[in-house]
């Protein structure tokens, strides 16, 4: 079975400083790891996914991540957060070996940011 | 832009109640999905269809059914509610089966079962 961790229920940065969204992830074989974010009484908006090759991947709105296979980890990262970052962020995984037919997901509980002026 | 569409935002019934929650795609995406979210829970999906009149069972389908009768629109149904069926319900859909596409969502329709 696939799992998602997302350790914190919550993060607090200051606007400009960088901001750290975590994720662990559990998977047989290699992953197809998702971002997304949800803004208050939206859906989910895909940021960024990794599939293979650079392990830095880039997204939308200034965020990236970092896969690292050795933690099975794949970190949300933006390097100076603004107050409009703030909103409720999923970290998600599928296995390459799963079944091919529906493209399941896994979702992490989520990470509520709060960016501060 | 692919747009997924849910049928209601806010839906308030009653206890017993035959539900439909709706929800249409636009980009001839042959993945549909639903999910419930709850706090603390993250996403938890309940059925999806990878093709019209297929379904298969998610992670939680039980007290749930669903209907897709054509490939854009993909209908889930509470056949009779409970209050524990209260919850933010979102639709998604993907384009085919090869794994590494990401999934887009509708809006949500929060649900309240009284």
């Amino acid at each position: 079975a696939q799992s998602v961790a997302q350790p914190e229920d919550q993060v607090n940065v200051a606007e400009g400083n960088p901001l750290t969204v975590k994720c662990t992830y559990s998977v047989s074989g290699n992953p197809y790891l998702f971002w997304y974010v949800q803004y208050p009484n939206r859906g989910l908006q895909f940021l960024l996914k990794y599939i293979t090759g650079d392990n830095l991947v880039k997204g939308s709105y200034g965020f990236e991540a970092e896969f690292n296979k050795s933690q099975t980890s794949f970190h949300l990262k933006k390097p100076s957060a603004l107050v409009s970052d703030s909103a409720l962020y999923f970290c998600a995984v599928r296995g390459r070996r799963s079944k091919a037919a529906g493209n399941k997901l896994t979702f992490g509980g989520g990470t509520r940011v709060l960016v501060k002026p | 832009d692919v747009k997924v569409t849910q049928s209601s935002r806010y839906l308030v019934k009653r206890t017993g109640e035959k539900v439909f929650l709706e929800c249409v795609q636009d980009m001839d995406h042959e993945n549909m999905f639903w999910y419930r979210q709850d706090p603390g829970l993250g996403l938890r999906l309940i059925y999806f269809s990878y093709d019209v009149k297929m379904k298969e069972k998610g992670d939680i389908p039980e007290g749930y059914s669903v209907s897709r009768e054509k490939k854009e629109r993909f209908s889930l149904i509470l056949e009779s509610a409970s209050t524990n069926q209260t919850s933010m319900y979102l639709c998604a859909s993907s384009l085919s089966q090869y794994s590494n596409q990401p999934q887009h969502f509708g809006d949500g329709t929060r649900l309240s079962i009284l």
